[in-house]
């Protein structure tokens, strides 16, 4: 299994935008990148999951560079309910079960 | 639509007592995993079920730790005798197989306190 290393921790301010990178290193060629998001007292929630190069969707963008060695979930212009932990997982896109989370990272956006 | 479902919220036992949560996953989805989460890391999962057969448990401590799903919907997880190291969330999540994104719904959880 691909093991993943993110920040522990980022903060920001409202109306910025967040880039939380990624690494990946031994990313295999039928991995896909995935992230979620987790708010206190509930479980993750997916957010975004892509193969190569960008992915955008209504709540984030996802950069995945040629190597695939990394990725970067970018929040536009974030506010203060952003705040939560953000987990980006490697592995094969139908099989739930080879996710391993980390710790993920804790974001907190300020006023 | 539904989500996951998930009963107790909350539960607080005496150390060496019995404790069971119940999971609903959403309609149709035959992926059902058990995740355990302590405070400040990311879930772990325990047992993963295909329908009614559990395909993956390697992660699940047998001797206290027991899960059911009986008819390929509803499932429980058990555990007898509680340890204080039990305390944690317990997440419940559901997939459907051959969707795109293989993306994984949670539950809000369960959290067990073990005094």
């Amino acid at each position: 299994l691909a093991k993943t290393t993110q920040p522990i921790s980022m903060d920001s301010y409202e109306g910025q935008e967040v880039n939380i990178t990624c690494s990946h290193n031994n990313i295999a060629t039928n991995d896909y990148i995935t992230w979620y998001q987790q708010f206190p007292s509930q479980g993750p929630r997916f957010i975004i999951q892509g193969y190569k190069t960008k992915v955008t969707n209504e709540v984030a963008s996802l950069f995945i560079p040629a190597d695939r060695k990394s990725s970067t979930l970018s929040l536009p212009r974030v506010s203060l309910s952003d705040t939560a932990v953000y987990y980006c997982l490697v592995g094969e896109r139908e099989y739930g079960n080879k996710l391993v989370f980390g710790a993920g990272t804790i974001l907190r956006v300020k006023s | 639509e539904a989500g996951v479902v998930q009963s107790p919220r909350y539960k607080i036992i005496e150390k060496k007592q019995p404790v069971a949560f119940w999971c609903n996953p959403i309609s149709g989805h035959n992926t059902l995993y058990w995740y355990l989460q302590n405070l400040g890391q990311g879930p772990e999962l325990l047992i993963r079920y295909e329908n009614e057969e559990a395909v993956d448990d390697s992660q699940l401590p047998k001797d206290r730790f027991s899960a059911e799903r009986l008819k390929g919907v509803d499932s429980t997880l058990k555990i007898q005798p509680a340890e204080l190291g039990d305390s944690a969330v317990y997440l419940c999540a559901s997939s459907l197989r051959g969707q795109d994104t293989g993306e994984l719904f949670f539950g809000e959880g369960s959290r067990l306190t073990v005094l």
